[in-house]
């Protein structure tokens, strides 16, 4: 079983709809986990990072984690074309800042 | 903020040659840097971490000998590819810590071996 699954997509939603993307982990002792944007031939950018359970927003942006069912999700309200990227859910798995990513979501916001 | 910064944007090599990645903190101190590769439509596969002053620690599967690892300052990382093959081409990032649970990544260097 892989640490970090997530669905690849691709994920395709009219603007402004309600974006829900996820993923799920096997070690529930993992503690910290982030969300990368990807834009094509860029390197990832963080968005955000949530610690242990609850929620954390930001603008347009809520992250979730669920320790109990081991799943995090990224929701993104209002959503605009140029949210149009991979989305990259990480956790920190290791000490010394070792992430391990999933395959990331490839979301299209179409006009 | 914290700015990582990656050059060679993208390289086209011929099979055989040799190919250095630089990866640079520009504003901070990273006494780690890690180098990460991505194949297409794929998640980010961790190569190594670069450790100043010593020697980088590889992950399993990664051969260090092909992948040379120098991390001569506070803040530059170099990766080269060593006798590169059409097979090692792919998107090589480089990231760095900016505190404890934080990394900033590199644009990214796209590698094709010809």
């Amino acid at each position: 079983q892989k640490e970090v699954e997530q669905d690849p997509g691709p994920l395709s939603v009219p603007e402004g709809a309600i974006v829900s993307l996820n993923c799920t982990y096997s070690n529930s002792a993992f503690q910290y986990f982030m969300w990368y944007r990807q834009y094509s031939r860029k390197g990832p950018e963080l968005l955000m990072y949530t610690y242990s359970s609850g929620n954390k927003e930001d603008g347009r942006f809520t992250a979730q984690v669920d320790k109990s069912s081991k799943y995090i999700s990224l929701f993104i309200r209002d959503s605009q074309p140029s949210d149009s990227a991979t989305y990259l859910c990480a956790i920190l798995t290791g000490g010394g800042n070792k992430l391990t990513f999933g395959t990331g979501t490839q979301l299209k916001v179409e006009l | 903020g914290a700015v990582v910064s990656q050059h060679p944007s993208w390289v086209i090599c011929k099979s055989g040659t040799s190919v250095k990645i630089e990866c640079r903190s520009l504003d901070f101190q990273a006494t780690t840097m890690f180098w990460y590769r991505q194949f297409p439509k794929q998640s980010l596969m961790l190569m190594a971490t670069s450790n100043e002053g010593s020697k980088a620690t590889y992950e399993q599967g990664v051969e260090k000998d092909k992948f040379l690892i120098n991390h001569a300052s506070l803040t530059l990382s170099t990766l080269t590819v060593t006798s590169a093959h059409p097979e090692d081409s792919s998107f090589y990032i480089c990231s760095a810590p900016v505190d404890d649970n934080t990394l900033h990544f590199g644009n990214g260097t796209r590698l094709t071996v010809t």
